[in-house]
């Protein structure tokens, strides 16, 4: 069965500054992604970065970065630089490729403090 | 290049209705998948359709059911409806192929509200 977990209810952080928001996950598949999302009030879950569980490489996309450390299952999310537009809801998720259905962690709160 | 769209954006049913929701995915995609995501938690998988059948089905009862048209666009129906199916219910789309597994989109969402 696949789990997402995310220990962090709400996180807070200043302005300008990076943020680490954590999130461990459980497959028994060998091949699977990865993903953040970041939904603000209005709902939409908007894309942030991917990280396929072969890539050698961390992913990252702009100020955002996946610190992906596969033997401890952890995908945490670096946000570099924080701005005030980034308080929002941020939901870890994977999928398998031999699943079809992606689940998501309960999500972390995250507020930027001017 | 429109990205995935939903309606109504909102709704207001009461107990015992039915509702249908819509979604139309984004250009290229041909796989729709529904979520439901209740206050203060994350999405839960609900079903995915692909070719119009659906494909796969997470643990949710039979009143929740659903559609693929041709043109890839899909609908979500919901019978008999209860208190506790008041939730925002995306709709998310993917390629069948796409540069990452299963990498979604989603829709704003559909905020329903059953009294």
């Amino acid at each position: 069965a696949q789990k997402i977990t995310q220990t962090q209810p709400g996180m807070f952080v200043q302005e300008k500054e990076a943020v680490t928001l954590d999130c461990t996950y459980d497959t028994s598949d060998p091949s699977y992604g990865l993903f953040w999302y970041k939904q603000p009030s209005s709902g939409e879950m908007i894309f942030l970065i991917y990280q396929g569980s072969y890539d050698q490489q961390n992913a990252t996309e702009g100020r955002y970065s996946l610190n992906f450390q596969k033997a401890r299952k952890s995908a945490n999310l670096v946000i570099s630089a924080s701005q005030l537009g980034d308080s929002a809801m941020y939901f870890c998720a994977m999928i398998a490729r031999n699943n079809n259905d992606m689940r998501f962690g309960a999500g972390t709160r995250l507020t930027v403090k001017p | 290049d429109a990205g995935v769209t939903q309606s109504p954006t909102h709704l207001i049913k009461t107990r015992g209705q039915q509702v249908t929701l819509r979604c139309s995915p984004k250009s290229g995609h041909d796989t729709v998948s529904w979520y439901q995501q209740a206050l203060g938690q994350g999405p839960q998988f609900i079903f995915q359709y692909y070719e119009e059948e659906e494909r796969q089905r997470g643990n949710f009862p039979d009143r929740f059911s659903g559609h693929q048209f041709p043109n890839y666009s899909s609908e979500l129906n919901v019978n008999a409806l209860l208190l506790g199916d008041s939730a925002l219910y995306l709709c998310a789309s993917s390629p069948l192929s796409g540069r990452a597994v299963g990498e979604q989109f989603f829709g704003p969402g559909t905020r329903l509200t059953v009294l």
